[in-house]
């Protein structure tokens, strides 16, 4: 597509429930990220996926949170047994570079979460 | 470890104002990326600006300037004649070069800019 893809845009789940986030990189970028946007908190880095290499899970908080990228394409973050903690805008970003920092990210809209 | 700080976190001006915002990076890598991001109320961070560590000239676009001093380790971004549409949270970011842990941005806390009419 022409941008990076992000559903639901809104979610309210109650504690306990588990969560999906949905991301459609810009098709043909190999590189996804994903960082989470908490109030006054900055993007903190999640996971990064770079083609067929094993993903960079150094960011996930807990084991509670995993993220899947199937076919080199879109990717889902899952979250299992949500905290209020967890409430925040998950973005997701797609880049087209290789491996390395130089690479610009192009950025979704983002999925707000609100755990009750 | 890198590290943004984006000491102002809210700047109100009032349009037609020149307003600089200031950040400053932490890094001990000698070959690394810098850059701006701005982030609307509609959410989504547009990309404004890429530096690489070599490469100390100020650049200029528009209404746009950015600073880039090493011997600071800081990155400025000026916005002259300020606009109500410049009003958005601007983060600054730093990558390293090479991959593994230091390739990723890191982002500051970013910076609420509101222009006033």
């Amino acid at each position: 597509g022409a941008g990076v893809s992000q559903s639901p845009s809104n979610k309210v789940t109650e504690k306990g429930k588990d969560v999906e986030l949905r991301c459609d990189p810009i098709s043909g970028h190999t590189a996804l990220y994903w960082y989470r946007q908490s109030l006054g908190q900055g993007l903190e880095f999640l996971i990064y996926f770079q083609g067929n290499s094993a993903p960079d899970k150094s960011g996930l908080p807990s084991d509670r949170f995993s993220a899947e990228r199937t076919g080199g394409s879109v990717s889902t973050l899952t979250i299992q047994r949500t905290q209020q903690e967890d409430s925040a805008v998950y973005l997701c970003a797609s880049s087209s570079g290789g491996v390395g920092g130089a690479n610009v990210l192009t950025f979704g809209a983002g999925s707000r979460l609100t755990v009750l | 470890a890198q590290k943004v700080t984006q000491a102002q976190t809210e700047i109100s001006v009032v349009e037609k104002e020149d307003v600089t915002l200031d950040c400053v990076y932490e890094t001990r890598d000698t070959t690394y990326y810098l850059f701006w991001y701005k982030q609307p109320p509609s959410g989504e961070l547009v990309f404004l600006i890429r530096r690489n560590s070599f490469d100390e000239q100020n650049e200029i676009s528009g209404r746009y300037s950015w600073n880039f001093q090493k011997s600071t380790s800081s990155f400025n971004f000026t916005i002259t004649a300020s606009q109500v549409v410049d009003s958005a949270v601007y983060f600054c970011a730093l990558s390293g070069a090479n991959t593994g842990a230091n390739s990723k941005l890191t982002f500051g806390k970013g910076i609420t800019l509101s222009v006033r009419p």
